[in-house]
């Protein structure tokens, strides 16, 4: 699977936009960019997840570039209740080795009132 | 109930003792999963069940045992731990449909963790 890049930490004012980014310049073409986040002491959640064209659903906004090299996980109007750390997965969403999530350190995002 | 459902929430044990650690899925999936989250490390994949067959242990010490006696359930069965194996165990299940291609097929939905101090 395609390694990934993230900022190790990233702030966010209170009702703005928290726009994180993820580089994945080895990504190849069956590969799908998921994103997912853990708050603290929690489980991980799933957020979103997509191939080439950009994805929309009701917690966030996934923009990938048109080379598939980085993306960007866009929470539209940050709360206190996102900070979290998010992770951004490179996988084949085929073959034997599904579900075998390898999570690195994400990013830390923390949203201040 | 709904979702993944981890018990204990949390457990404290000595180094001689046995314990379980519990997961339950109300999702009507077919793949089990065992995370560890040690402090300031990330995530480790521990093992894998499709198909109440476990398809992968990724080098993990013989003191924790895994069972998957349906695909609703899954246990860790955990003798003679060491404080380092003090941690947060994660459970996750998704539905596996290796080789159809479906998209999300890679859709984990984790439980809350069961927060786990060796003594």
């Amino acid at each position: 699977d395609a390694k990934t890049t993230q900022p190790t930490s990233m702030d966010c004012a209170e009702g703005r936009a928290a726009n994180l980014p993820c580089n994945h310049s080895t990504i190849s073409g069956n590969e799908y960019v998921y994103w997912y986040r853990q708050i603290h002491s929690q489980g991980p959640q799933y957020i979103i997840h997509g191939l080439k064209n950009n994805e929309t659903n009701e917690m966030a906004s996934l923009i990938i570039t048109e080379d598939r090299k980085s993306s960007t996980l866009i929470l539209p109007h940050a709360t206190l209740r996102d900070t979290a750390v998010y992770y951004c997965i490179v996988r084949r969403d085929r073959g034997s080795t599904l579900g075998r999530l390898y999570f690195g350190r994400g990013t830390q995002l923390t949203v201040w009132p | 109930e709904t979702g993944v459902t981890q018990t204990p929430r949390h457990l404290v044990m000595g180094m001689t003792n046995k314990k379980s650690l519990k997961c339950e899925q109300h999702l009507g999936h077919n793949a089990m999963y065992w995370y560890k989250q040690s402090a300031k490390k990330p995530l480790e994949l521990m093992f894998v069940y499709s198909l109440e067959e476990r398809v992968e242990n990724n080098s993990v010490p013989s003191r924790f045992s895994p069972e998957c006696p349906n695909s609703s359930h899954l246990f860790l069965h955990l003798h003679t731990l060491q404080p380092e194996d003090s941690a947060l165990y994660l459970c996750a299940s998704s539905q596996d449909r290796a080789g159809s291609g479906a998209p999300g097929a890679n859709v984990l939905t984790f439980g809350a963790g069961s927060r786990l101090t060796v003594l």
